[in-house]
């Protein structure tokens, strides 16, 4: 099984619509938990860590069940400028610096 | 939030050329920075843990006589890519970080082409 297991999509949703990634991660000690967004040959730029109380950041809503290992983002009201490609982060071990990366969902919103 | 530059951002080279890349910290002392090497559609993956003033850790599968890090002083890791071959061809991308639970703030990368 994969560290971080992402669906690669891509997803083409139009202008306005609301879309979900979903992630699981393999080591149930990991501690910390990230959405990075990636543009295409660009390095990645973190779009908000995820609490297990679960988290809003104007459009986005990321949340964490760790009994089933998951994690998810919900973007609302999509818009052009949020094509990219979405990595799932996890740190898998307390006191370390060391991220484990998804393959990342593609999202392509369309006029 | 820190800010990482990285140079060159391409770099085109022959096989079996080094190439030398550098992750500078502009706005604070960087103790650990991190190394990432991703090929196209696939995801980031650890090459190295660059400690300042000692010896960088490599992760399994990792040549550390291929890929020679020296991380000199607070500010600045190099990455050294030996004997460069064509599946050398990646993007490699400098990370460093506040603490375990902050982000990491990632350089802007270089692309590496070996011919």
């Amino acid at each position: 099984r994969k560290e971080v297991e992402q669906d690669p999509g891509p997803f083409n949703v139009p202008e306005g619509a609301t879309v979900a990634f979903n992630c699981t991660y393999s080591n149930s000690a990991s501690q910390s938990f990230f959405w990075y967004r990636q543009d295409c040959r660009k390095e990645p730029k973190l779009l908000m860590s995820v609490y297990s109380s679960g988290n809003e950041d104007g459009r986005f809503t990321a949340q964490l069940n760790r009994a089933s290992q998951y994690i998810s983002l919900l973007i609302r009201d999509s818009k052009l400028s949020d094509s990219a490609t979405y990595l799932c982060v996890v740190n898998q071990r307390a006191g370390s610096y060391q991220l484990t990366f998804g393959k990342g969902t593609k999202l392509s919103v369309i006029p | 939030g820190a800010v990482v530059s990285q140079h060159p951002s391409r770099v085109i080279c022959k096989s079996g050329t080094s190439v030398k890349i550098e992750c500078r910290s502009l706005d604070f002392q960087a103790t650990t920075m991190f190394w990432y090497r991703q090929f196209p559609k696939q995801s980031l993956m650890l090459m190295a843990t660059s400690n300042e003033g000692s010896k960088a850790t490599y992760e399994q599968g990792v040549e550390k006589d291929k890929f020679l890090i020296n991380h000199a002083s607070l500010t600045l890791s190099t990455l050294t890519v030996t004997s460069a071959h064509p599946e050398d061809s990646s993007f490699y991308i400098c990370s460093t970080t506040l603490s375990s639970y902050n982000e990491q703030f990632f350089g802007p990368g270089t692309r590496l082409t070996v011919l």
